[in-house]
């Protein structure tokens, strides 16, 4: 069974930009969840997804937005890029909504801001 | 003070030894989870345990919801097990700050 892929592994962006991330949970997972991760700040989560419905959100300005197909793929889009958001974004996706479902994570797309 | 402490930061052993990483939170919980990442940014979810213990392989997790504590245990550590641990308390989806760990042969 293949695991979550994130597309793509590597993005260079420049202030002001925006971008789009993808995830492709594992086959049969409805629910996605996306994490930023950064060297300051750890790891901090940003939403989470299920049946095309934005069911949890952490705490991150409106550039941040995402949403879900009814493949349960996921897309982030992040807008106005700032050298802040340069950072591991990791997704991970589970059976069932809800954080307390064991996650599956991909390997990241690693976002760097010049 | 953060929500979720974990304790060591960094921690270095020789192969063999045994290995203990805690994690301690301040907030109410259901559940908690153990992670683990390599190099490279890669997470695999090693534990979801909302009471008593859990044995995987060479990995023990344990809980205590009423002292707010978890610990992390690995017997008979690998160089392989060089990794960073990350804790994170699932209800108010917060992660600990994580504890890099290295092994030595």
């Amino acid at each position: 069974k293949a695991g979550v892929t994130q597309t793509p592994r590597y993005l260079i962006k420049t202030r002001g930009q925006q971008v789009t991330l993808s995830c492709s949970p594992i086959s049969g997972h409805r629910s996605v969840s996306w994490y930023q991760q950064t060297p300051g700040q750890g790891l901090q989560f940003l939403f989470e997804y299920f049946s095309e419905t934005q069911r949890n959100k952490g705490n991150f300005p409106g550039r941040f937005s995402g949403r879900q197909f009814s493949n349960s793929r996921s897309e982030m889009n992040v807008s106005t890029l700032e050298l802040g958001d340069s950072a591991l974004y990791l997704c991970a996706s589970s059976l069932g909504t809800g954080i307390n479902q064991p996650q599956h994570f991909g390997d990241g797309t690693r976002l760097s801001i010049l | 003070k953060n929500e979720v402490e974990q304790s060591p930061q960094n921690l270095t052993a020789q192969e063999g030894e045994f290995i203990t990483i805690n994690c301690s939170y301040s907030v109410g919980i259901s559940a908690l989870h153990w992670l683990q990442q390599h190099p490279g940014g890669g997470i695999v979810s090693l534990f979801m345990l909302s009471s008593g213990k859990k044995k995987h392989g060479r990995l023990i997790a344990t809980i205590n919801i009423q002292e707010k504590h978890s610990s992390l245990h690995i017997t008979a550590s690998h160089p392989r097990d060089s990794a960073v641990y990350i804790c994170a308390v699932t209800d108010k989806l917060i992660f600990g700050t994580g504890t890099r760990l290295q092994v030595f042969p």
